[in-house]
């Protein structure tokens, strides 16, 4: 079945440290897009990737990293500059324009900082 | 920069109410998507709209496409235990959809 894989679920990490979350589709879709989102709240836009070896700054992108050396893989760092971590984080993935089907998400990965 | 707005943030209802949640755009709009999540999921693509004034229906799902192409609504005949969660509405931008700021649902039984 394709769709769009987020590990692990959830995460706990130290103060201080850099964690990084795995995000990988088998969908085909060009483009690939990181929100975190805080309870009741929205979702915010970290980063997002057209194409390989090309990303984009997302509305909250200090305090985070992302590469994106295979179409099918877009794993997000979370460094230890970014000062309010915990949060629920969500991959998502489309065609380049995102027409007719829209964005498919990942189940998502909760990360708590101890 | 553009904006994607939706009222109200939170609405009660009692099971059988109806419900309806507006989405509001700053700038005219090529489409509209709705998404539902679930709480403690993630969200899901229900549908597109891309003409003006259109109107598309999912059983007891109502989604209207503005004449402007600037709002969107959402209607839910008589609400179900299952329609609980958040729905947002999204507009495309730039290389990216815009996503509004969400309308939280929670039905009583």
């Amino acid at each position: 079945d394709g769709g769009i894989t987020q590990s692990p679920k959830y995460l706990f990490r130290k103060e201080g440290q850099n964690v990084t979350l795995s995000c990988e589709q088998n969908l085909n879709h060009d483009a690939m897009y990181w929100y975190r989102q805080d309870p009741g709240q929205g979702l915010r836009l970290i980063y997002y990737s057209q194409i390989v070896n090309d990303f984009q700054k997302g509305d909250i992108a200090e305090g985070y990293s992302v590469s994106r050396e295979k179409k099918e893989s877009f794993p997000l760092t979370v460094t230890s500059a970014q000062k309010n971590p915990t949060a629920f984080y969500l991959c998502a993935s489309s065609t380049r324009q995102a027409s007719r089907y829209g964005y498919t998400f990942g189940s998502g990965t909760r990360l708590t900082v101890v | 920069g553009q904006q994607v707005m939706q009222i109200p943030q939170y609405q009660h209802v009692q099971e059988g109410e109806d419900f309806t949640t507006y989405c509001n755009s700053s700038t005219t709009l090529s489409n509209i998507q709705w998404y539902k999540q679930r709480p403690g999921g993630h969200p899901v693509f229900l549908i597109q709209l891309v003409k003006s004034g259109e109107v598309k229906k999912q059983k007891r799902l109502t989604f209207q496409f503005g004449e402007a192409k600037k709002n969107s609504s959402l209607h839910i005949t008589a609400t179900q235990t299952t329609d609980v969660g958040t729905y947002f509405c999204a507009g495309p931008g730039t290389y990216k959809y815009i996503f509004g700021t969400g309308t939280r649902l929670k039905v009583l039984a």
